[in-house]
């Protein structure tokens, strides 16, 4: 079955210190979507950064980069510089067709001051 | 700005009580979602309309229930709520376009809904 595996159910970081969150996953596509979402304390989801399977190329946003091993399946988000505004559940999830994502059970990130 | 409104953000219902949970977007996105969220869990996808194609997960209860009146609307209907229904209920909407695997998907701030 498509899996989506994170875990670390929750992490902490000190204020402007960096922190990995680790994601594997489970597909016998060569092509997909892979996505990070953030959900703050009673707010929205939105997403992180997203990774396109058929590019070598990490992606990154700022302040949040991947780790993208295809060949291992495993899709990890650095969080550079953490902010306390980055305190929230963190979702991998991944594209699986027909307008279908799944998603992992989430890390739940505590940014400390 | 563009964005997906869900309301109302909380709801009280009684068990067996029917309640409908609304979703709007301004994104104009022709796909949109439902999914349920449990504390601490990741988001279970209930059903999506492509349009006003209606695909429905093969494990979503017959108690769940969604209605697409238009590109803008979304509803979800629990037909009698039981206790294991309190959840988190996200709206969600994605553009599908021709040729492209897939897009982005954009979250609703999301319904909790408890179940006296």
């Amino acid at each position: 079955a498509q899996k989506i595996t994170q875990t670390q159910p929750g992490m902490f970081v000190q204020e402007k210190e960096a922190v990995t969150l680790d994601c594997t996953y489970d597909t016998s596509e060569s092509n997909y979507y892979l996505f990070w979402y953030k959900q703050p304390p009673s707010r929205q989801m939105i997403l992180v950064i997203r990774q396109e399977a058929y590019k070598q190329q990490n992606a990154t946003e700022n302040r949040f980069s991947v780790n993208f091993q295809k060949a291992a399946k495993s899709f990890s988000l650095k969080i550079s510089d953490s902010q306390l505004g980055d305190t929230a559940m963190y979702f991998c999830a991944r594209y699986t067709g027909t307008y279908k994502y799944i998603f992992g059970t989430g890390t739940r990130l505590k940014v400390l001051a | 700005d563009a964005m997906v409104i869900q309301n109302p953000r909380y709801q009280v219902t009684q068990f067996g009580k029917p309640v409908t949970l609304s979703c709007s977007q301004t994104l104009n996105h022709n796909v949109m979602y439902w999914y349920q969220q449990k504390s601490s869990q990741a988001p279970k996808l209930l059903f999506h309309y492509y349009d006003k194609d209606f695909n429905n997960e093969a494990d979503t209860p017959d108690n769940f229930q969604s209605r697409r009146p238009n590109t803008s609307f979304c509803f979800l209907d629990i037909r009698s709520p039981g206790l294991g229904d309190a959840a988190m209920y996200l709206c969600a909407t994605s553009r599908a376009l021709t040729g492209q695997l897939t897009d982005t998907q954009y979250f609703g701030p999301g319904t909790r809904l408890t179940v006296l």
